[in-house]
């Protein structure tokens, strides 16, 4: 079935350390790919996305991800966390044929 | 920055009683969809809505349920006879476009800040 897979459950970090958040996908096709973050509380919020051209897309707040078209992956990446990134984060793809399809999430608990 | 205002921000019903939920999409956005997620679970797609008609609907969206847009700017989730496993936060959200059509960005989703059903 055509999904959105996000690996990571929970994943706890000091700050300034890196982090790497996973988001695989099985739609086959043009697919334009989405990282949202919902804070504690609030709604969800655009981080990033990317539609077409260079493959490592930049984000508010210095997250960026990579798309990898053999992989079927779209990886969010920041390289020092800090504590007031603490929120759950969502991977998301949009087809030509479905609307956006969110992934389980995961939440990220950074320690100060 | 325009917004997508949804009502009431929490509802607390009895099983078996209906439910409206009332969304106030972007002005200029014509697609409108409603989205869950139950605590601690993952954000799922229910609808989308374009043109007085539903263009999507999920699984989860079966006779309970129904959206209308009564008056051309309010969008409003319906469940008929709520069940206890209704509850949850239910997102409104807009786009200017749909799919992987149109310009470049404008199928961007902007969603409100949710409305939360508790069934008891």
């Amino acid at each position: 079935a055509q999904s959105v897979s996000q690996h990571n459950h929970h994943v706890i970090l000091s700050e300034a350390a890196s982090l790497e958040l996973g988001c695989n996908y099985s739609y086959g096709g043009t697919v334009n790919l989405f990282w949202y973050v919902q804070y504690p509380g609030q709604h969800l919020q655009l981080l990033l996305k990317y539609f077409s051209g260079d493959p490592l897309v930049k984000g508010i707040k210095g997250f960026e991800a990579e798309f990898i078209k053999s992989k079927f992956s779209f990886n969010l990446r920041k390289p020092s966390v800090q504590w007031s990134d603490t929120a759950e984060y969502f991977c998301a793809v949009t087809t030509n044929n479905n609307d956006m399809r969110f992934g389980a999430g995961t939440r990220l608990t950074v320690k100060p | 920055e325009p917004e997508v205002t949804q009502t009431p921000s929490h509802q607390v019903t009895q099983m078996g009683q209906e439910v409206i939920l009332r969304c106030v999409p972007i002005s200029n956005h014509l697609y409108f969809y409603w989205y869950r997620q139950i605590l601690g679970q993952k954000v799922e797609f229910l609808v989308s809505f374009y043109n007085n008609e539903i263009s999507e609907k999920s699984e989860i969206f079966d006779d309970q349920f129904s959206v209308e847009r009564p008056d051309g700017s309010n969008f409003t989730l319906k469940i008929r006879s709520t069940k206890l496993e209704d509850s949850a936060m239910y997102f409104c959200a807009s786009s200017s476009q749909r799919g992987l059509r149109g310009l470049s960005g404008a199928n961007v989703l902007t969603f409100g800040a949710g409305s939360r059903l508790t069934v008891l």
